[in-house]
């Protein structure tokens, strides 16, 4: 099965900076897709970004971003402008584009808190 | 449109007894999912469906049963809950077929509490 590993269990970030939260997962497969989702106290789960591993360009969302380094499978999400409306967990998790049900498998999870 | 819906929110059990968690997607996904999620251990995959008239266990699946009872419902049922299936509980679907928006669309989760 494919690691997701989230290495920062608490990140801190001001109001307006920017802050990366990194992402690596190991995988033997080539075809394969990348995502971030936010978790705010309400609970509900919300994508903030995704990634095709064939696509070689980073994909961008307003003032999130990734860095995705498919060689060293890594897959940090930059959030720029930091607002305290981004306070949350943040999963990332990997999907195979190939095996069957195609489940999404999640890092443990990285808690922000801003800051004012 | 209310995309993943499950029931309840809310639910305490008592050691011993049973209870199904009831999920409905209508954006005609084929993939549907059951996780739970525990402080620190991030979300767990106990049970999928790639398509209609298929399950398959995923990580963590014992204790649990499913059904998928349709292309819209997909259900999780603990037969005698312990006080380890205390938890979040997050039904999830997909468009697994697609090579766009291929993320999981997530129910708003139950919170399971057995004592």
């Amino acid at each position: 099965a494919q690691t997701v590993t989230q290495s920062q269990p608490e990140m801190s970030v001001q109001e307006a900076e920017t802050v990366t939260l990194s992402c690596t997962y190991d995988t033997s497969e080539s075809d394969y897709y990348l995502f971030w989702y936010k978790q705010p106290p309400s609970r509900q789960m919300i994508l903030v970004i995704r990634q095709e591993a064939y696509k070689q360009q980073n994909a961008t969302e307003n003032r999130f971003s990734v860095n995705f380094q498919k060689a060293a499978k890594s897959f940090s999400l930059k959030i720029s402008d930091s607002q305290l409306g981004d306070a949350a967990m943040y999963f990332c998790a990997y999907r195979s584009a190939r095996r069957s049900g195609y489940a999404l498998n999640f890092g443990k999870g990285t808690s922000l808190l801003v800051t004012p | 449109n209310a995309g993943v819906t499950q029931t309840p929110k809310f639910q305490v059990l008592k050691t011993g007894q049973s209870m199904t968690l009831q999920c409905a997607q209508d954006m005609n996904h084929n993939s549907m999912y059951w996780y739970r999620q525990d402080p620190g251990m991030g979300l767990r995959l106990i049970y999928y469906s790639a398509s209609e008239g298929t399950t398959d266990k995923g990580e963590v699946p014992n204790g649990y049963n499913v059904s998928r009872l349709n292309k819209r419902e997909f259900s999780l049922r603990l037969e005698s809950a312990a006080p380890s299936q205390t938890s979040v509980y997050f039904c999830a679907s997909s468009d697994s077929f697609r090579r766009s928006n291929t993320e999981a669309f997530f129910g708003q989760g139950t919170r399971l509490t057995v004592v």
